[in-house]
């Protein structure tokens, strides 16, 4: 099965500051990606599909210039959230689809 | 929208019991996923269900998917402590390969 590296698996960021998400097919060429965002105690909930090449399809309540996202390999897709606000504190979590769905291990943001 | 509906919300039971997580599903389901979750951390996948009808055991983890496709079971049998933690339903969208989930349920295990 495919393996996801996603980086980093925690970070902390001062309000306003941007942060980078990266997620990795190891051994998988993904045309598309899916980010997912989870908050305490809840479950995941799809932000985004990342398109290798093109852009990203946001889900209804989502704001893109808010999470940006970049496909530019079939291996790598990246989630930056800009301006960030302790709001956006979260667990974001990557995911790959091949036969079977396989997930990053997840990035916990905090944003103080 | 598809939505998936999991029960029960949370679980506590006492090592060795079987115990059964439900998952309902709003439409009929293309694909059903079993993961389990420790909090804060990435999804470990159990197991896949897509016929009417399928059963999948993996050790002492039992999911089947009704002839109807929308609704999922998961028995875990002689229940571990390291049964524990959170365990997502997630359905298949189908051709745009989206997986929408259950809010999930808590297990936990006492010794």
């Amino acid at each position: 099965g495919a393996v996801v590296s996603q980086h980093p698996s925690w970070v902390i960021c001062k309000s306003g500051t941007s942060v980078k998400i990266e997620c990795r097919s190891l051994d998988f060429q993904a045309t598309t990606m899916f980010w997912y965002r989870q908050f305490p105690k809840q479950s995941l909930m799809l932000m985004a599909t990342s398109n290798e090449g093109s852009k990203a399809t946001y889900e209804q309540g989502v704001e893109k210039d808010k999470f940006l996202i970049n496909h530019a390999s079939l291996t790598l897709s990246t989630l930056t959230v800009t301006s960030a606000h302790p709001e956006d504190s979260s667990f974001y979590i990557c995911s790959v689809r091949g036969t079977e769905a396989f997930f990053g291990q997840g990035t916990r943001l905090t944003v103080v | 929208s598809q939505e998936l509906e999991q029960s029960p919300q949370s679980l506590i039971v006492q090592e060795g019991k079987n115990l059964t997580i439900n998952c309902t599903s709003s439409k009929t389901l293309y694909g059903l996923y079993w993961y389990k979750q420790k909090y804060g951390e990435g999804l470990i996948f159990l197991m896949m269900l897509q016929k009417g009808g399928e059963e999948k055991s993996h050790e002492k983890i039992t999911a089947k998917l009704d002839e109807k496709k929308q609704q999922s079971s998961l028995h875990i049998t002689a229940s571990q402590p390291s049964h524990a933690g959170i365990y997502l339903c997630g359905a298949d969208g189908g051709s745009n390969y989206k997986l929408t989930f259950g809010k999930g349920t808590l297990l936990t295990v006492n010794p």
